[in-house]
């Protein structure tokens, strides 16, 4: 049962335009979430978190905001540049619990120049 | 600081061989865990360690062993290699806070024939 999904295995956005990657999460108890940006050939590197006291959190071109209602997150990137053609992770943590971490399958993000 | 490093980073097994990766980390942190990456898949977890001395299971521990004899070192141990256990092994490790990242090595890329 995947518990952290994301369901758009990729995605092609023109330089410039906003890049809207999803993720949805069926455990209530996740409170803690996480976006990985990984290039290939190289490990995950942290990107941007939330955590469910907020909805929204900035960090310069990158954005997430969170839906508890609809256990959904969003990451928004604007404006989207080639260099951020990576596969993107989403990964939801339950911080009451053991520091686990269940990641989504990841979306490739294409951005055109 | 070196960060998360893995070794090695290519290895090609074949079927019944053994080996034991090598996870290092240099930040002190209290957390480690061994992921593994398949197409489709995502990031799943094989085992994790929350101190010196312990280990638990993951999603996916079946075939592997794991050791954290040191602090700042965490071992993934295949004792009979399978060609189901070809994949991409990512080494990753997190301060012992709530709402923490987990930092990623580069990977190992394991093909056994």
């Amino acid at each position: 049962d995947q518990q952290v999904k994301q369901n758009s295995p990729s995605l092609s956005v023109q330089e410039g335009r906003i890049s809207i990657l999803n993720c949805d999460y069926t455990n209530s108890m996740f409170d803690y979430f996480l976006w990985y940006k990984k290039y290939p050939a190289e490990g995950p590197t942290f990107l941007i978190s939330i955590s469910s006291i907020k909805d929204k959190n900035e960090d310069g071109r990158f954005t997430v905001f969170l839906n508890k209602s609809a256990k959904h997150l969003s990451l928004h990137i604007v404006p989207s540049q080639p260099g951020d053609s990576a596969v993107y992770f989403c990964a939801a943590s339950a911080t009451s619990g053991t520091y686990k971490y269940i990641f989504g399958t990841g979306t490739r993000l294409k951005v055109l120049a | 600081n070196a960060g998360v490093t893995q070794t090695p980073k290519f290895r090609v097994l074949k079927t019944g061989q053994s080996m034991t990766l090598l996870c290092a980390q240099d930040m002190n942190h209290e957390y480690m865990y061994w992921y593994r990456q398949d197409p489709g898949m995502g990031l799943r977890l094989i085992h994790y360690s929350v101190g010196e001395g312990t280990t638990a299971k993951g999603e996916v521990p079946d075939g592997y062993n794991v050791s954290r004899l040191k602090k700042q070192n965490f071992l993934l141990g295949l004792e009979s290699a399978a060609p189901s256990q070809t994949s991409v092994y990512f080494c990753a490790s997190q301060q012992d806070r709530v709402w923490q990242e987990q930092y990623f090595g580069p990977g190992t890329r394991l093909t056994v024939t």
